[in-house]
């Protein structure tokens, strides 16, 4: 079966802080791999998507990078950290030719 | 901008009862996924339609979907204390990379 980590689950940083989150599914292979970041009481916003090694694609302008060093790991950073990047982030991952996304657990992440 | 938008943001239900939430959506899609989120947690996978169904079941759950009107509904039967979360419809208008948009959930609070 498969699974997929996120960690930490919960994270306070300062202002101008760099940050590193960290997914990595088990159990497939060559899987699509997403980053959304949910604002409390919001939606989900698609921030990167990957449908494999190396290939990442941004869905908008803002101060985070994501990378995909290995086929099951995903990673999303910044240099330096907002106040408005506090949020939720949730790691999904889909088989690459499937439809459904299946979440990890989140991380929650409180820029002060 | 967001595909979804689900109606009401907030329901409140007794036990036993039924709980219909409706989702909008304002270009043409491949499928139209439900998905469950108890606080501060992952989403959930809870039944796909594509757009060519009509309506689907799955065990006390009930998706219909209308192309023409752009919206789905979600019904739960029969409800419990257990289904309170919040639950989000997610748009994919296709490509290989499936991506979803999703709405801003309805948070279904069911009392005992």
């Amino acid at each position: 079966s498969q699974t997929i980590h996120q960690w930490p689950a919960t994270l306070v940083q300062p202002v101008g802080s760099p940050l590193s989150l960290e997914c990595t599914v088990e159990g497939t292979s060559n899987p699509n791999l997403y980053w959304y970041r949910q604002a409390a009481g919001r939606g989900l916003q698609l921030l990167f998507y990957s449908v494999g090694i190396g290939q990442i694609s941004s869905e908008v302008p803002q101060n985070l990078s994501a990378s995909r060093p290995q086929d099951r790991q995903f990673i999303l950073s910044s240099k330096k950290l907002l106040l408005s990047d506090s949020g939720f982030y949730l790691c999904a991952w889909s088989w690459g030719g499937g439809e459904t996304q299946y979440f990890g657990p989140g991380t929650r992440l409180l820029v002060l | 901008s967001q595909q979804g938008e689900e109606d009401p943001q907030a329901l409140s239900i007794q036990e036993g009862e039924n709980a219909t939430m409706n989702c909008s959506y304002k270009t043409s899609i491949n499928n139209l996924q439900w998905y469950r989120q108890n606080s501060g947690r992952g989403l959930v996978h809870l039944i796909l339609i594509r757009s060519n169904e009509r309506e689907k079941h799955s065990g006390r759950l009930r998706v219909t979907l209308d192309t023409s009107k752009k919206s789905s509904s979600l019904l739960i039967t029969a409800s419990r204390a257990a289904d309170t979360a919040s639950y989000f419809c997610a748009a994919n208008s296709g490509g290989s990379n499936y991506k979803l948009t999703f709405g801003k959930g309805t948070l279904l609070t069911v009392n005992p």
